[in-house]
């Protein structure tokens, strides 16, 4: 079984367009994350989502919306995709303050054309 | 300056070669984490660390936290190694990162 599912894992979409990517963990873990891979590999964080309730949220444009319906997802909307948004975007999981490795999904390229 | 450093940027070593890659930290953290991020994309974890030194096969991770500083070593490295290492810090809900260290390892 898959602990952390991001679909989809690629994604060519139009400027303009608004645009949602899901992911979900079986895991139990209270936490989750959302990161976006800039072209030099680098990982910033975007979102942190601890039990449904938003913990971190870095100078992101509000175009980008995390949702978490329940403690197993986060996902994430962009809307009016410009450019500079083509990257690869991951989830991770974690359980705070235990002692357990964070897990990831597989990543989503995003390509905006 | 990142609050998370890594050394070397590259590497690129032969088959068989001993390989330590290390990372500094500033920051106060609960947990240190070691990914491997394959040419593929995929992120996979390798390690979570408080204190000591743990083994995984022909990876060892260790870290002192007095000096805020851990060390990743591969034995009897493998060209299926080449990937890029990313180190990790754990602070609150945070994963802070390093900048990664791209490892090639040659036949």
């Amino acid at each position: 079984d898959t602990a952390v599912s991001q679909t989809p894992k690629y994604l060519v979409t139009q400027m303009g367009n608004d645009k949602s990517i899901k992911c979900e963990q079986n895991l139990g873990h209270d936490t989750m994350y959302w990161y976006k891979q800039d072209s030099k590999k680098f990982l910033k964080i975007m979102f942190s989502y601890n039990n449904k309730e938003l913990i971190i949220n870095e100078t992101v444009p509000n175009r980008f919306s995390p949702k978490s319906p329940d403690k197993a997802h986060l996902n994430l909307h962009i809307n009016s995709l410009e450019l500079g948004d083509s990257a690869v975007y991951f989830c991770a999981s974690s359980q705070v303050g235990a002692n357990t490795e964070a897990f990831f999904g597989q990543g989503t390229r995003l390509t905006v054309v | 300056k990142n609050e998370v450093e890594q050394s070397p940027q590259n590497l690129t070593a032969q088959e068989g070669e001993f390989i330590t890659i290390n990372c500094s930290y500033s920051v106060g953290i609960s947990a240190l984490h070691w990914l491997q991020q394959h040419p593929g994309g995929g992120i996979v974890s390798l390690f979570m660390l408080s204190s000591g030194k743990k083994k995984h096969g022909r990876l060892i991770a260790t870290i002192n936290i007095q000096e805020k500083h851990s060390s990743l070593h591969i034995t009897a490295s493998h060209p299926r190694d080449s990937a890029v290492y990313i180190c990790a810090a754990l602070k609150n809900y945070q994963l802070i990162w390093g900048a990664g260290t791209k490892l090639i390892i040659k036949p």
